[in-house]
């Protein structure tokens, strides 16, 4: 079964506070995605990944960045947390194409993450 | 540009009760369709998907038809169970796009009575 790990599921951070969300999966997908996902807003996309190093942005990129170094490690990362990012983060993976086969993503459980 | 609308929740239900889930889409080109999940405190999981007009998609009871003139893809299941609480998601990808992202919908909430 394909596995998508990530670090934290819960963190609580200070305002202004740099914090990094680790995401890893163990297919060999090339593609990685991250998410937010809010009450009411369903999940909006922050930033994806198609290859190592490389990076796009998503619907909502601002006060986010990414590093993909590996295959397998996608990282997602809040330079200076404000309370406006406390949300649910959700880390994806997917085989081949934007959207994956047929568009299967596979999500990891998710990061609650609370800026206070 | 596409888009997905899917009915608010929450809905809440008594066991064995027949559900439907409205999901309509706008989509320039040729899209696929899916329904994902999510059980509380998980990630969510693809449920079901269709990939071409007329298809039905189905997975643990529940069944949903690409409907191409409707523009819909609702999810249906013929009798619930506690277990089917979460939320539901219907998503679309459209690879004749430029940009062929999936486009989640806002999700509905399930609640099943037992």
């Amino acid at each position: 079964d394909v596995k998508v790990t990530q670090s934290s599921r819960y963190l609580v951070k200070r305002t202004g506070e740099k914090v990094f969300l680790e995401c890893v999966q163990d297919m060999d997908h090339e593609n990685m995605f991250w998410y937010r996902q809010d009450p009411g807003l369903g999940l909006r996309l922050i930033y994806f990944s198609y290859d190592v190093k490389m990076k796009e942005k998503g619907d909502i990129p601002e006060g986010y960045s990414v590093s993909r170094e590996k295959k397998e490690r996608f990282s997602l990362i809040l330079e200076s947390a404000s309370t406006n990012q406390t949300s649910m983060y959700l880390c994806a993976s997917s085989l081949g194409g934007l959207a994956g086969v047929a568009g299967e993503l596979f999500f990891g459980e998710g990061s609650r993450l609370t800026v206070l | 540009g596409n888009s997905v609308t899917q009915m608010e929740g929450p809905v809440t239900l008594s066991e064995e009760a027949f559900l439907t889930i409205n999901c309509t889409y706008t989509a320039t080109g040729y899209p696929s369709l899916f329904w994902y999940v999510q059980y509380p405190g998980e990630g969510l999981q693809l449920l079901l998907k269709a990939t071409k007009a007329d298809d039905k998609g189905s997975n643990k009871g529940f069944e949903a038809t690409y409907r191409k003139e409707t523009t819909s893809f609702h999810l249906e299941k013929g009798s619930v169970q506690v277990s089917d609480s979460a939320v539901y998601f219907c998503a679309l990808s459209d690879r004749s796009a430029r940009d062929d992202k999936i486009i989640f919908g806002k999700g509905t909430r399930l609640h099943i009575l037992p």
